[in-house]
């Protein structure tokens, strides 16, 4: 089945401690993201990647970094969490070149006390 | 900076009724999507709007796209309970990088 996978779905950590959350996608895709959901704001991006070791600011980048060393894989890593990343977290991928839509993944819930 | 608008933020509407979510957007584009989220879910694909005049139809929902206009409308025809959920638009730059920008999504609630 082709899908988008997050590990873990639910998370409570403390501020300062280090998290990973990951995601993998099985379709090939070369394009991956990550959003974070707040109410009242939608979605908006964190960082994006083109294909592999390619990656980019979105729009609220800042406490988060990626890495792309494989095609199907796109952690999300947060090197000291602060209660303000308390959020819902949805890794995404799709197609280049074409329009093509983005595939989310099932999220994350994130809680940083 | 491209900023995408959705209105209403909240509908609610009584099954058999007609309504249209509308969003707009601030800058060119030729690619715009919509999206369903159910309560404690993921997005989901509904339309996928790729130039000017497009329409699409799944059902009782009905999307179209004016790029001059820089508009998009979601149509819901004879609403029945289970279209509840929450609607958004993205909006595609045009710079070729996939980036997408959200509106912030219409609550929709339908009424038995």
């Amino acid at each position: 089945e082709a899908q988008v996978t997050q590990n873990p779905r639910y998370l409570i950590t403390v501020t300062g401690k280090k998290l990973t959350v990951t995601c993998s996608q099985n379709m090939n895709h070369e394009y991956m993201s990550w959003y974070r959901q707040d109410p009242g704001l939608g979605l908006r991006q964190i960082y994006y990647s083109m294909n592999v070791e390619v990656t980019d600011k979105g729009d609220v980048p800042e406490g988060y970094k990626v890495s792309r060393k494989e095609k199907r894989n796109f952690p999300l890593i947060l090197e000291s969490p602060s209660p303000n990343q308390t959020s819902l977290y949805f890794c995404a991928s799709s197609l280049v070149g074409a329009a093509n839509e983005q595939f989310f993944g099932p999220g994350t819930r994130l809680t940083v006390l | 900076e491209l900023k995408v608008e959705q209105n209403p933020l909240f509908l609610s509407m009584q099954e058999g009724k007609n309504y249209t979510i509308y969003c707009n957007y601030s800058t060119t584009s030729d690619r715009l999507y919509w999206y369903r989220q159910d309560p404690g879910k993921s997005l989901e694909s509904l339309f996928v709007l790729l130039s000017n005049g497009a329409v699409k139809q799944e059902g009782r929902l009905m999307a179209s796209l004016d790029t001059k206009a820089r508009l998009s409308t979601l149509h819901i025809t004879a609403a029945v309970h289970d279209l509840s959920a929450t609607y958004f638009c993205a909006v595609e730059h045009n710079f070729g990088n996939e980036k997408l920008t959200f509106g912030t999504g219409t609550r929709l609630t339908i009424i038995p």
